[in-house]
């Protein structure tokens, strides 16, 4: 069965360093990949998603993402931290089974960015 | 710019009431999802539909039922509210086979007293 794994509840970063929140992923075969944010009280914001093609995908508001299929893991990342950043971050896989694209998320990691 | 908008924000009821959430998107997908979110259990899946009239149970579909009449409408039905089904309700919809990802609503918070 297809799962994801964010190991990390929250991440404490100060403004202007560089920030990692991590992700690790169980599939067969190829993995479509995606990180989505979470304001307060707000819904899910697509931030970016690895479908095949180069390991480092480029998304909104400055982040990126790094695949990588031996550590199976799909790390988010930001060269420098904005307090605005401060948010819910969720990594998600498709699960493969079934008649429709469904996304299993991982718990959320919670990114607090210090001024 | 597309979207997929939930009925209410925030909502209270009573126990034993009978709840509908509702969600409605103009992008003319096929997949339409409905997830709750809790505090470290992450989002787990309660019902998606793949088509019009067509539906099938996520991983926690108890104490709920959907309905999709129209292909751009898809309902969350709470048979009788409990407080254990106080909690952020999440829709989202998505468009084929799986590389372009959901796109979701702002979210219901539900509480029920």
């Amino acid at each position: 069965a297809q799962s994801v794994a964010q190991p990390e509840d929250q991440v404490n970063v100060a403004e202007g360093n560089p920030l990692t929140v991590k992700c690790t992923y169980s599939v067969s075969g190829n993995p479509y990949l995606f990180w989505y944010v979470q304001y307060p009280n707000r819904g899910l914001q697509f931030l970016l998603k690895y479908i095949t093609g180069d390991n480092l995908v480029k998304g909104s508001y400055g982040f990126e993402a790094e695949f990588n299929k031996s550590q199976t893991s799909f790390h988010l990342k930001k060269p420098s931290a904005l307090v605005s950043d401060s948010a819910l971050y969720f990594c998600a896989v498709r699960d493969i089974g079934g008649a429709t694209n469904k996304l299993i998320f991982g718990t959320g990691t919670l990114l607090a960015v210090q001024p | 710019d597309v979207k997929v908008t939930q009925s209410s924000r925030y909502l209270v009821k009573r126990t034993g009431e009978k709840v509908f959430l509702e969600c409605v998107q103009d992008m003319d997908h096929e997949n339409m999802f409905w997830y709750r979110q809790d505090p470290g259990l992450g989002l787990r899946l309660i019902y998606f539909s793949y088509d019009v009239k067509m539906k099938e149970k996520g991983d926690i579909p108890e104490g709920y039922s959907v309905s999709r009449e129209k292909k751009e409408r898809f309902s969350l039905i709470l048979e009788s509210a409990s407080t254990n089904q106080t909690s952020m309700y999440l829709c989202a919809s998505s468009f084929g086979a799986g590389s372009t990802g959901y796109t979701f609503g702002s979210g219901t918070r539900l509480t029920v007293v």
